[in-house]
């Protein structure tokens, strides 16, 4: 079966630190790629996507993400956190024979402190 | 925001009653999905919809039903509730393009005691 892959379940960093959240999938073919955010007592909102070219995608509030297909990757960064960045962060992964349906990582919560 | 609203936000309700939750978009989206969030299990599919009256099952579907009669509508109906079904429940939509993201309404906070 189809499966996404957090390796990181909660994370604690302090203010200004680098931050990379690892997320693996299963799937061989062509992928499309997500990273969603959810901030406490909130729904999930995208935070960003890849479905082509440029492997390396930029999204909202300064963070970033790398594609790498050899290694089933799509590693989450942002070189500077800040202590509203705390919240839980998704990574989801759609292939064509899914029918709309995206597979979810289970989550990592990530903690800023000031 | 997506145009997604869920009622209610909130329902405490006891064990082995009927409970219904609404999902409304105004997107005019073919595809709805209804989600359940719980600690440690991350979002796991109840149900889905890719058009009016044309639904399928997800991973945790059982204790769950769903209709769907208008574009716009995507019911979610716990049909005798149980103290397992204590969740937040999530109504998400599937854009139009070529990406397939989905985007999520606000939740609905269910206790069942």
């Amino acid at each position: 079966a189809q499966s996404v892959s957090q390796h990181n379940h909660h994370v604690i960093l302090s203010e200004a630190a680098s931050l990379e959240l690892g997320c693996n999938y299963s799937y061989g073919g062509t992928v499309n790629l997500f990273w969603y955010v959810q901030y406490p007592g909130q729904h999930l909102q995208l935070l960003l996507k890849y479905f082509s070219g440029d492997p390396l995608v930029k999204g909202i509030k300064g963070f970033e993400a790398e594609f790498i297909k050899s290694k089933f990757s799509f590693n989450l960064r942002k070189p500077s956190v800040q202590w509203s960045d705390t919240a839980e962060y998704f990574c989801a992964v759609y292939n064509a024979g899914n029918n709309r349906k995206l597979i979810w990582g289970l989550g990592t919560s990530l903690a800023v402190n000031p | 925001d997506a145009g997604i609203t869920q009622s209610p936000r909130h329902k405490v309700t006891e064990t082995g009653t009927p409970v219904t939750l609404r999902c409304h978009q105004t997107e005019n989206h073919r595809y709805m999905y209804w989600y359940r969030q719980d600690p440690g299990h991350g979002l796991r599919l109840i149900h889905y919809s890719y058009g009016v009256k044309d639904t399928d099952k997800g991973e945790v579907s059982d204790g769950y039903s769903v209709s769907r009669s208008k574009t716009e509508d995507f019911l979610l109906t716990l049909e005798s509730a149980t103290s397992s079904q204590t969740s937040v429940y999530f109504c998400a939509i599937n854009d139009r393009g070529p990406t397939y993201e989905q985007y999520f309404g606000p939740g609905t906070r269910l206790t069942v005691t």
